[in-house]
């Protein structure tokens, strides 16, 4: 099946700094990813949409400027997170989808990336 | 965003039994859903889909049925295993390529 890597895997960070997280589709050309956060014991929540060569989506109450996406290519979506607070500490989850004919709703998820502001 | 969860709801099972995990969707308009079953500090993985024009789906040990009437989702897992132990989202796909995920179940399996 489709593999998606996300790199790091883990991040801890200072407060006030910046941390960038990627997320890659290892054999297949995603021109939509999505980016999801999701904290202890809960579920998963969409933050944004990413579309290659276009602005991202964001969903309502996602602060835009905080959370920069950025989807250069088929292949790759990064999220950075800006100003980072200890609030933000979460795991973030990408995805990606396989335009492919008979794959059109399947998304295919990375492994997370755990972020720990201090 | 839709169907949004606060706190995880928890299935205990012994194995060997049937376990079945329900999931109610907000949106009538939805078109597809999907279960995934996470593991602790791991993403998502896929376990068995459905598409609103179904009622039912079968998988390995698993089955899928739907509710459009009463928006409702359901898994069940014939003969569960220890390695079944994980939390287990529906997420539905609204037309506009968007997925959204429900409160999620937290499965554990005694042996």
């Amino acid at each position: 099946g489709a593999v998606v890597s996300q790199h790091p895997s883990w991040v801890i960070c200072k407060s006030g700094t910046s941390v960038k997280i990627e997320c890659r589709s290892l054999d297949f050309q995603a021109t939509t990813m999505f980016w999801y956060r999701q904290f202890p014991k809960q579920s998963l929540m969409l933050m944004a949409t990413s579309n290659e060569g276009s602005k991202a989506t964001y969903e309502q109450g996602v602060e835009k400027d905080k959370f920069l996406i950025n989807h250069a290519s088929l292949t790759l979506s990064t999220l950075t997170v800006t100003s980072a607070h200890p609030e933000d500490s979460s795991f973030y989850i990408c995805s990606a989808r396989d335009p492919g004919p008979r794959r059109a709703y399947e998304q295919y998820f990375g492994p997370g990336t755990r972020l720990t502001v201090t | 965003g839709e169907s949004v969860g606060l706190h995880l709801p928890t299935l205990s099972v012994q194995e060997g039994d049937n376990s079945i995990i329900n999931c109610a969707y907000s949106n009538s308009a939805s078109d597809y859903f999907i279960w995934y079953k996470q593991e602790s500090g791991k993403g998502p993985q896929f376990i068995i889909d459905i598409r609103s024009n179904m009622d039912k789906r079968q998988g390995q040990r698993v089955t899928v049925l739907l509710n459009k009437t009463v928006k409702h989702l359901s898994l069940q897992i014939a003969a569960t295993q220890p390695g079944d132990s994980a939390v287990y989202f529906c997420a539905e796909n609204i037309p506009g390529n968007q997925f959204y995920f429900g409160t999620g179940t937290s499965l554990t399996v005694i042996p």
